[in-house]
């Protein structure tokens, strides 16, 4: 079974440049969570998907990141203009349903620096 | 706020010592408590999991981890580590009956001496 692809795996941008990162969850996974890691720290979700709806984007900072799962299966999660702090690596995570027994499976990561 | 802390930072053992590293979370409520493992260079994957019933679980790779919920904690344990444990190591909380959040501790990363 394919697992969660990721894309690019690095990226390299100056501040106030926009990039975008792409997901593709494994098949028939109806969730969808994109989670930030930054160095030294655990991943944080910044927004999660059931199908092409948004269940959670309360930590997502709205005013630069956004995030889409138009048909239900990949996504794009943007950034527009990026920050210094945004250097971290995000991670893409997909699992069958939100049920406590669905287990989130994790991707590769796209590592993102920001100078 | 909801949060997990991992008391080790950085581990650094000899092969078959034996292994537990901290794990407490702040939450009152029912909760799912899973560690995964992140070996170097491969993906974030789950090692354990509790959800209900006996409060000592076991995961693969011969971990296990006990769920003592009047401390908040979910320790995770191994009697002899090997070199190829060697990876970064992340506690994670998710409130039952939430819609799949996972809260994440900071990490420990373990070092093992072959």
């Amino acid at each position: 079974e394919a697992g969660v692809a990721q894309s690019p795996r690095y990226k390299i941008i100056e501040k106030r440049q926009s990039v975008a990162f792409w997901c593709n969850p494994i098949s028939g996974h109806a969730t969808l969570y994109w989670y930030q890691q930054i160095l030294g720290q655990g991943p944080k979700l910044l927004i999660q998907f059931q199908n092409n709806g948004v269940v959670d984007d309360s930590q997502l900072p709205k005013d630069r990141f956004s995030a889409e799962r138009l048909k239900g299966v990949d996504s794009t999660l943007k950034i527009q203009p990026a920050k210094l702090e945004d250097s971290a690596v995000y991670l893409c995570a997909s699992s069958l349903g939100q049920g406590a027994q669905d287990e989130q499976f994790f991707g590769p990561g796209t590592r993102l620096t920001v100078l | 706020a909801q949060s997990v802390s991992q008391h080790n930072h950085h581990v650094i053992l000899s092969e078959a010592a034996s292994l537990e590293l901290g794990c407490n979370y702040s939450y009152g409520g029912t909760v799912n408590l899973f560690w995964y493992v992140q070996y170097p260079g491969q993906h974030l994957q789950l090692l354990l999991k509790y959800f209900s019933g006996d409060p000592l679980v076991k995961g693969i790779k011969g971990f296990e981890a006990e769920f003592i919920k009047s401390k908040f904690s979910f320790n995770l344990r191994k009697p002899s580590v090997q070199w190829s444990d060697t990876a970064e190591y992340f506690c994670a909380v998710r409130h039952s009956g939430n819609t799949g959040k996972l809260i994440f501790g900071q990490g420990t990363t373990l070092q093992v001496k072959p």
